[in-house]
């Protein structure tokens, strides 16, 4: 099995940019995570799905975030209009439903300059 | 409620030595307990896990010891390597893996 499989590995743009983040499960898990990992607040849950669908977007920071799972292997983050508290390294996860423990991609590290 | 302090920040100890790492939390309806390693430039793995039924687990060097009354839990490494320098981050969920709540980290080094 690959794993969690995160693209871009690095991501600099300029403030103001839109930036999509992308990340593809492992094959027949159906909850997917979305993390955000800074020096300040460590590592924060920005949102899930379940079966494809939104169950908690409480962590998302602002209305410039927003995140798709169209289809079972696929899903984005949105960054639009990003800025340069933005920066940090993005996660992508996915687990069973039923079972215990998420398996973590490689992550995004994004740079808003 | 939903927070998972963990201390310390950091440890050092020498090689063949136990660090312990020590987590605590408040949300009673936490029911799983995860301990993940990170290396530099990797995402965190799932090493160890635990649910508030039992008070200890182990996985070869690696042990958890829960403690449901003082909603407290800790990760002891035995005959610790080197290679075990990394930063562990224990969490905390309900509802299954589910929406974990992650401590702010240990960053451990192992003297040769």
């Amino acid at each position: 099995d690959a794993g969690v499989i995160q693209s871009p590995r690095h991501e600099v743009t300029e403030m103001g940019q839109e930036v999509t983040l992308r990340c593809k499960p492992i094959s027949g898990h159906n909850s997917l995570f979305w993390y955000r990992q800074t020096m300040m607040r460590g590592l924060e849950l920005l949102i899930y799905f379940n079966n494809n669908v939104p169950i908690d977007d409480s962590g998302m920071p602002e209305d410039r975030f927003s995140a798709k799972m169209p289809n079972a292997s696929f899903s984005t983050l949105k960054i639009q209009p990003s800025e340069p508290r933005d920066s940090a390294v993005y996660f992508c996860a996915s687990s069973l439903v039923s079972a215990t423990g998420a398996f973590f991609g490689q992550g995004t590290r994004l740079t808003v300059v | 409620q939903q927070q998972v302090k963990q201390s310390p920040q950091s440890l050092i100890v020498q090689k063949g030595g136990i660090p312990i790492i020590n987590c605590a939390y408040e949300n009673t309806a936490f029911d799983y307990f995860p301990w993940y390693q990170q290396f530099p430039g990797k995402g965190p793995a799932l090493l160890i896990a635990i649910r508030p039924d039992v008070s200890e687990k182990k996985e070869g060097r690696f042990t958890i010891s829960f403690n449901k009354s003082a909603k407290q839990f800790s990760l002891h490494i035995m005959d610790s390597q080197p290679g075990d320098s990394a930063t562990y981050f224990c969490a905390a969920s309900h509802q299954g893996a589910q929406k974990l709540v992650f401590g702010q980290g240990t960053r451990l080094t192992i003297n040769p």
